[in-house]
């Protein structure tokens, strides 16, 4: 079964930088693009950029450019979202999603989605 | 960017009604389209991909139709479990977009 278990729940204050994990399983890592995904509070979904992490390509929406990195280990078969210089504008939900394909494609499964909440 | 709308945002509709969504893209998207619905407090999870095609696992009452611009999500009779939100997804060209979700509730 492929999975995807994200970290826990984050409390930061503003200013500070994030590093959310999404450890993956039950599939080949490198043969996957990882996405991930912003819902703000009560909002609706968006997307924010992917890897691929057999070459650790990405690729960001111009929305989250220059605020967000993602990254990958693939010796434990993780992904990362980077977040730096966090506002309390940055509170949300988010979630990785893999594209079972390479290549464009829909996001499954999802994982269980870290919140981050930024307040002083 | 592709802009993706949905209609309506909000739905009140009964157990064992037929009801419909529709998305629609601001350019074509040919059929690089996929429907997801989401529950409070949970992930999203994928029902239709590439426009029509059903997840596995997911109830055959669920389909998908539409090619180009504009899209339809049908459940053919609700059940109490389809009371969520639903969100219709581009994945043909970046950056991938997302509709505003349409709230389905019971009437």
């Amino acid at each position: 079964e492929v999975q995807l278990v994200q970290s826990g729940a984050e409390v930061k204050k503003p200013g500070e930088s994030l590093r959310i994990s999404c450890k993956t399983s039950g599939y080949n890592f490198t043969n996957s693009w990882i996405n991930w995904v912003r819902q703000m509070p009560g909002k609706g979904l968006e997307w924010m950029g992917r890897i691929d992490p057999g070459d650790s390509f990405t690729t960001y929406s111009p929305s989250f450019q220059g605020h967000v990195t993602i990254s990958t280990d693939k010796s434990i078969s993780t992904a990362y979202l980077h977040l730096s210089s966090l506002k309390p504008s940055d509170t949300a939900m988010f979630y990785c999603a893999r594209g079972p394909l390479t290549g464009h494609n829909w996001f499954d499964p999802w994982g269980q989605g870290t919140l981050v909440i930024v307040s002083s | 960017d592709i802009q993706m709308t949905q209609s309506p945002s909000t739905l009140s509709a009964s157990v064992g009604d037929r009801v419909t969504i529709t998305c629609r893209a601001s350019q074509s998207i040919s059929s690089s389209l996929a429907w997801y619905q989401q529950k409070p407090g949970k992930a999203p999870k994928l029902l239709i991909y590439k426009a029509s095609s059903l997840q596995s696992g997911v109830p055959s009452r669920f389909s998908g139709n539409g090619s180009g611009t504009e899209f339809t999500l049908t459940i053919s009779s609700l059940q109490p479990d389809d009371f969520a939100t639903y969100y219709c997804q581009q994945y043909n060209s970046y950056p991938y977009s997302f509709g505003q979700g349409t709230k389905l509730e019971i009437k």
